[in-house]
Order: structure tokens, then C-alpha cells, then sequence
């Protein structure tokens, strides 16, 4: 069975500063994974996704991640957070053979102003 | 062009009561997914429904059923509540041969008492 794990519960940071969430799965076949983005208040959000090709993608907002088969890694980046950045963030995998999605638990993060 | 949309909003039962969660998918999407968020955790996915027929099945009692209509709405039925049924139940929908977009509604959050 798939499993997605996330490093941090809850991250705190001020503005400017750089971001990376952890991300790691677990599942023996080829995967589709992918960043959403949960805002105070709004619906899940795709942030980006990675099916095949270059390990480096490029979301909106200024987040990529990159994919570390090696690692079973997806770790989400972005070089200077904002304070409208402030969200929960799930890591989410796909199996190539199957429909549904698994979901970490979630990473929340918190950018002072 | 509207997104998913799902209803009611918020919905208050009491144990052992039944609920019915209400979906419409994004225009053009034939393929109607449902996901249970708890508190303070990732979503988890119930079931999908293609062609009116429940595809796949995550790890959820029998009480979880669910329907899809021929304008690809879906309804999820919970019976018997529990208090554990307490959390965000989302919807989302994507076109079947292209099953990794998926687009989320808002949600229905439900409290069980």
C-alpha cells in the first residue's frame, strides 16, 4: 500500500525567508506526485506535479519541487516566502495503475510578517 | 466556467443519524472522487464513481455508499453516524482517461454530536 509521510507538522517562518517541505512515499511501482495547497478558509489547490521527465517542476506562485527517485523524495521549495504564503500543504501521490490519491498529513506553514 | 461545487456547507447530525453530501463536478468532468479530511490530518480517500459505477474503494465501512448520476453529480450517504465521522468531506472531480487532474470543491463540513 501507498503511504506519503511529511517531515514537519508545522513550520514558522518570516517573510524573505527560504522554504523547503519534506516529502517522502512509499510505493514500489511508478508514481505521479504532487503539491496542494490548502489557504485559510479555501478548497485544495494544485500547486504542481510531477509525471515523468525533468526531476525539477515548476508550480505557480513561485514553488517547485524536485523528485529524488533514489530517495522516494518530493520536496517542495521556494526561495523567499511571503506572508500570503501562510496555508497547509499536502504532498499527494498517485500510482500509475491505480485512480485514487494518497495524501500526507500535512505540513502547516505560518510566515510572520 | 464552474468549478466543483459541493453542498451543503456545513452540516450538523447527531449519532446514529444518515447524511446525504451533494457534489457537482467541474463542467466537462466525467469522474467524481470523495475524499474524508479530519482535523488536523490529510484527506482520505472513500471511493470514485465513473460511469455511475463506484471504481474504486479506500478503507471505509460499508456505511460510506455512494451514487452517481447521469449529469456525473455524485452523492455520498453516510448511515449509522459516529462521532469519528466528525471532518471536511471533500469532492473531487477530473476527466476519467486523464485521472491525475483533480480539481477540489470546498467541502462539506460535517460535526456529529
Amino acid at each position: 500500500a501507498q503511504s506519503v509521510s511529511q517531515h514537519n507538522h508545522h513550520v514558522i517562518l518570516s517573510e524573505a525567508a527560504s522554504l523547503e517541505l519534506g516529502c517522502n512515499y512509499s510505493y514500489g511501482g511508478t508514481v505521479n506526485l504532487f503539491w496542494y495547497v490548502q489557504y485559510p478558509g479555501q478548497h485544495l489547490q494544485l500547486l504542481l506535479k510531477y509525471f515523468s521527465g525533468d526531476p525539477l517542476v515548476k508550480g505557480i506562485k513561485g514553488f517547485e519541487a524536485e523528485f529524488i527517485k533514489s530517495k522516494f523524495s518530493f520536496n517542495l521549495r521556494k526561495p523567499s516566502v511571503q506572508w500570503s504564503d501562510t496555508a497547509e500543504y499536502f504532498c499527494a501521490v498517485n500510482a500509475m495503475n491505480g485512480q485514487n490519491f494518497v495524501f500526507g498529513p500535512g505540513t502547516r506553514l505560518s510566515v510572520l510578517p | 466556467d464552474a468549478g466543483v461545487t459541493q453542498s451543503p456547507t456545513h452540516l450538523i447530525k447527531t449519532r446514529g443519524q444518515q447524511v446525504t453530501l451533494r457534489c457537482s463536478p467541474k463542467s466537462g468532468h466525467d469522474t467524481v472522487s470523495w475524499y474524508q479530511q479530519a482535523l488536523g490530518q490529510g484527506p482520505q480517500f472513500i471511493f470514485q464513481y465513473y460511469e455511475e459505477e463506484e471504481r474504486q474503494r479506500g478503507n471505509f465501512p460499508d456505511r460510506f455508499s455512494g451514487h452517481q448520476f447521469p449529469n456525473y453529480s455524485s452523492e455520498l450517504n453516510v448511515n449509522a453516524l459516529l462521532l469519528g465521522d466528525s471532518a471536511l468531506y471533500l469532492c473531487a472531480s477530473s476527466l476519467f482517461e486523464s485521472y491525475n487532474e483533480q480539481f477540489f470543491g470546498p467541502g462539506t463540513r460535517l460535526t456529529v454530536l
